[in-house]
């Protein structure tokens, strides 16, 4: 079975650094992309960071890049978000997801962990 | 960046009505991916490449659609449907969410 473990995430002040962790389970973790999605509270849902398996490729959409880092460690079958510089519309539940095999869609996700962002 | 935009923004269905949900992209994609998130749980792939269901859906769900128009179709509302339906693609980086639909049981 499948299982993405999300850790790491809590009350933070505008400008402090979070690191999140995710741990897989029940597959090849090697095999797969894997990405981080965020949702604000009561919002849709907004891709943050991907991965490629080996670690060597990291894609970011542009109102992110600078500020968040995501890394991985295939020998703890473990996926990271760095974040730096955290602003109150970082305030979300960050979820750790696998990408398909085709790199297209998100075929599991972890149950999401809370980031809130506020003094 | 491709912008997806669904339609209706919420709606309400009785048991046993016919649902459509619309995603329309502001460029042509190659395929649309769906998910379903009910209250207070993580979003779960519903539907993929355009028409295939996932593990576990039912088959009253089915997809449709190409270029810039995409449909998800319920043929018989169920109560255990009302829930919030994303759709996404990647035909061009960055991967996009559309804004969801609210799908509520009347």
């Amino acid at each position: 079975e499948v299982q993405l473990v999300e850790s790491g995430g809590g009350l933070v002040q505008p400008g402090r650094s979070l690191k999140l962790s995710c741990v897989a389970s029940g597959f090849t973790f090697t095999d797969y992309w894997m990405t981080w999605i965020r949702q604000a509270p009561g919002k849709g849902l907004e891709w943050v960071a991907s991965i490629t398996n080996t670690g060597g490729t990291t894609y970011y959409p542009d109102s992110l890049k600078g500020r968040f880092t995501i890394s991985r460690d295939n020998a703890k079958s473990t996926l990271y978000l760095q974040m730096n510089s955290l602003r109150s519309e970082d305030t979300a539940t960050y979820y750790c997801t696998r990408a398909s095999t085709g790199m297209d869609y998100f075929d599991y996700w972890g149950q999401g962990v809370m980031v809130t962002v506020s003094s | 960046e491709i912008v997806l935009t669904q339609s209706p923004t919420t709606m309400a269905a009785s048991p046993g009505e016919k649902v459509t949900l619309t995603c329309r992209a502001s460029s042509s994609v190659s395929y649309m991916h769906w998910y379903q998130q009910k209250s207070g749980a993580s979003p779960k792939l519903w539907i993929y490449d355009t028409s295939n269901r996932a593990s576990g859906v039912p088959n009253r769900f089915s997809g449709s659609g190409s270029g810039t128009s995409y449909s998800l179709t319920i043929s018989s509302m169920e109560t255990e449907d009302a829930a919030t339906y994303y759709c996404q693609q990647w035909s061009s980086n960055p991967w996009t969410f559309g804004g969801g639909t609210k799908l509520e049981l009347k």
